[in-house]
């Protein structure tokens, strides 16, 4: 049974440029979060996709962009990168929108991405 | 705003000590509650979970019992071994349910 999985696991970009980040979710999950791990800070939540919507969002600009496919799958788009959002990038999926009380969630590795 | 806050790291013990990482929150309600760990070049794992006052969530040795008279969640072990050597969150689930995490603490078991 496979888990979450993201893509690429390191990038680097420069200031300025566009990245796209990737995630399937574990087998039998409709629900992807994503987070961003700044270094030494604990993950923060960035939003939630839901049947291919997307449900609830965290405190980010709108830089940050995100799509769910039909297969659950989810993009994490960020634009005009600054050197702040160097961090890691964690993927959850869970089964519902999450508003179980039990709030379980299955985090991918994450992808590093590094702006210069 | 809901938050969390947990002791800061790093905490360093030899094998076999006692663990005591403390975690406090600010929620409206009575969240439910989380600790999860994150080892070396692996993505977040759920260690356990309470959803309630006054329930323990157990897992691995590891123990934390939900205090809503002391809003806390302190995480607890009585005898760790090197292959605990992790980072530690705490995290609750926010009214828009989604999880809130502390900065974490870094362990670091010697043998």
């Amino acid at each position: 049974d496979a888990g979450v999985t993201q893509s690429p696991t390191h990038l680097i970009k420069t200031r300025g440029q566009q990245v796209t980040l990737r995630c399937s979710p574990k087998s039998g999950h409709d629900t992807v979060s994503w987070y961003q791990q700044a270094l030494g800070q604990g993950p923060q939540f960035i939003f939630q996709y839901y049947e291919e919507e997307e449900r609830q969002r965290g405190n980010f600009p709108d830089r940050f962009s995100g799509h769910q496919f039909p297969n659950y799958s989810s993009e994490l788009n960020v634009n005009a990168l600054l050197l702040g959002d160097s961090a890691l990038y964690l993927c959850a999926s869970s089964s519902g929108p999450g508003q179980s009380r039990t709030g379980e969630l299955f985090f991918g590795e994450g992808s590093r991405l590094t702006v210069l | 705003g809901d938050s969390v806050t947990q002791m800061e790291g790093p905490v360093t013990l030899s094998e076999e000590a006692f663990l005591t990482i403390n975690c406090t929150y600010t929620a409206t309600g009575y969240p439910s509650l989380f600790w999860y760990v994150q080892y070396p070049g692996e993505g977040l794992q759920l260690l356990l979970k309470a959803t309630k006052a006054d329930d323990k969530g157990s897992n691995k040795g590891f123990e934390a019992t939900y205090r809503k008279e002391t809003t806390s969640f302190h995480l607890e072990k009585g005898s760790v071994q090197v292959s605990d050597s992790a980072v530690y969150f705490c995290a609750l689930r926010g009214s828009q349910g989604n999880l809130i995490f502390g900065k974490g603490t870094k362990l670091s078991v010697k043998p």
